[in-house]
């Protein structure tokens, strides 16, 4: 089987860097992929990570290191509307490829 | 359209009625996902399709739920004889081959 572990909540502060961190246990998988979800709507795609290592998009970056079952989402120069659901999510292997497995979400509040 | 939709948006119903979920993916997207949420939950993966090849319903809660595409394209959820367990938001996606996937906004279902 597989899970994923996420902390339930995290709070920073206007301007600053948080990292969002998610650990998996699963046998193999094909990526691991970070979405975004404000409240009362639809998750949106964030970040795909095949290989080991980080993933720079503007203010998000991805990292992941396969070796240890861990990925992190780091948020930079924070703002108001960053304060949303962070999911992380795996496809495992040998389940077809498009199988995809989230986490609970980490819930980050950005105060002024 | 430019995204996926989903009909109703809104589905209040008895316990013990029938309900169809409709979900209109991206034109040109082979693969077609649904998901639920509960409230304050991360997403539960229930059903995926993926071109022509059998669809993969292991995340299927019970004989309850079942789901078909028709023609590759639009596909509808069907859950017989709801529970209040079953309420929560379904989401659908779509995706073309292993990438991001692009949610539907959803249909929020309450079983009184």
């Amino acid at each position: 089987g597989q899970n994923i572990d996420q902390p339930t909540e995290m709070t920073a502060t206007e301007g600053a860097i948080v990292q969002i961190n998610c650990t998996y246990q699963t046998s193999g998988f094909n990526g691991l992929f970070w979405y975004q979800q404000h409240a009362g709507e639809a998750p949106t795609f964030l970040s795909y990570n095949v290989l080991d290592g980080l993933e720079e998009k503007g203010r998000f970056s991805s990292f992941l290191s396969r070796s240890k079952g861990y990925s992190y989402l780091l948020l930079k120069e924070l703002q108001m509307k960053d304060s949303a659901s962070y999911l992380c999510a795996v496809r495992p292997l040998n389940t077809g490829g498009f199988k995809t497995i989230f986490g609970a979400g980490t819930r980050l509040f950005v105060k002024a | 359209g430019a995204g996926v939709s989903q009909s109703p948006s809104n589905k209040v119903t008895e316990k013990g009625k029938d309900v169809e979920l409709r979900c209109d993916p991206i034109s040109g997207h082979t693969a077609l996902y649904w998901y639920r949420q509960s409230l304050g939950q991360g997403l539960e993966f229930l059903i995926y399709f993926q071109g022509n090849s059998a669809p993969d319903k292991s995340g299927l809660p019970s004989d309850r739920f079942s789901a078909e595409r028709t023609g590759g394209s639009v596909s509808t959820l069907t859950i017989q004889r709801t529970q209040q367990e079953d309420s929560a938001v379904y989401l659908c996606a779509s995706s073309l081959g292993v990438d991001e996937q692009f949610f539907g906004p959803g249909t929020r279902l309450t079983v009184l």
